[in-house]
């Protein structure tokens, strides 16, 4: 699997956008970017995903770069709910759903 | 989506013995896996479970060690064998949807096992 690379930890205000950043620049034509997270005590859950187009829900929005090499969640209004880390994972499409966890970003939101 | 419950949530066990876990969706799924976290750690892989047969192991596991069943659809166990404090983790299991269009993995909320 391609390898991502993500700042160990952010830190953000209550109520402000985060930017969480991916690097995956060996990434190849068919591996899709998930993001998932994992609240204090819990399994991680999932975000969002893509392949080429930005993407959005109502968890989150997705950029991804034009050569695909990096990509940046994007909470628009953090709550303190949103305090968890924060994975990104290059999944090949037509796999087995079989996810590779990195390190993630913890993200800390401030009151 | 799909709900996973697994039991025990936690436990507290001595060296040399031995606990299963299990863990149950609500749905019938296809792809089944289970994951384990050291204290501070991201998540590992410990294997694939496979219905009907044999589970698919990933590097640094083996059978003996992490036997695993899964019975049907909606079921499996994981067993952590002649433990010692290193198995001190959280173990997660996970499910893919069949056919859902995300193709996203859905997590129980973990057994915390502690090995004294």
């Amino acid at each position: 699997d391609a390898k991502t690379t993500q700042p160990n930890s952010m830190e953000s205000n209550e109520e402000e956008p985060v930017h969480l950043p991916c690097n995956h620049s060996t990434i190849s034509g068919t591996d899709y970017i998930h993001w998932y997270r994992q609240l204090p005590s819990q399994g991680p859950e999932y975000v969002i995903h893509g392949l080429t187009s930005n993407v959005n829900n109502r968890m989150a929005s997705l950029a991804i770069a034009e050569d695909r090499k990096s990509s940046t969640l994007i909470l628009h209004r953090a709550t303190l709910r949103d305090a968890a880390v924060y994975y990104c994972i290059l999944r090949r499409g037509g796999s087995n759903y079989k996810l590779t966890f990195g390190k993630g970003t913890l993200l800390t939101v401030n009151p | 989506s799909a709900v996973i419950s697994q039991k025990p949530s936690r436990d507290i066990c001595q060296r040399g013995t031995s606990l299963t876990i299990q863990c149950q969706v609500d749905s019938q799924v296809t792809m089944m896996f289970w994951y384990r976290q050291q204290p501070g750690q991201s998540l590992t892989l410990i294997a694939t479970a496979n219905q009907g047969s044999e589970a698919t192991y990933e590097s640094g596991f083996v059978i003996d060690k992490f036997p695993i069943s899964r019975p049907n659809l909606t079921f499996s166990t994981l067993t952590v064998s002649n433990m010692s404090p290193e198995d001190s983790s959280i173990y997660l299991c996970s499910v893919g949807v069949a056919g859902g269009p995300r193709e996203t993995q859905y997590f129980g909320p973990g057994t915390r096992l502690l090995v004294l």
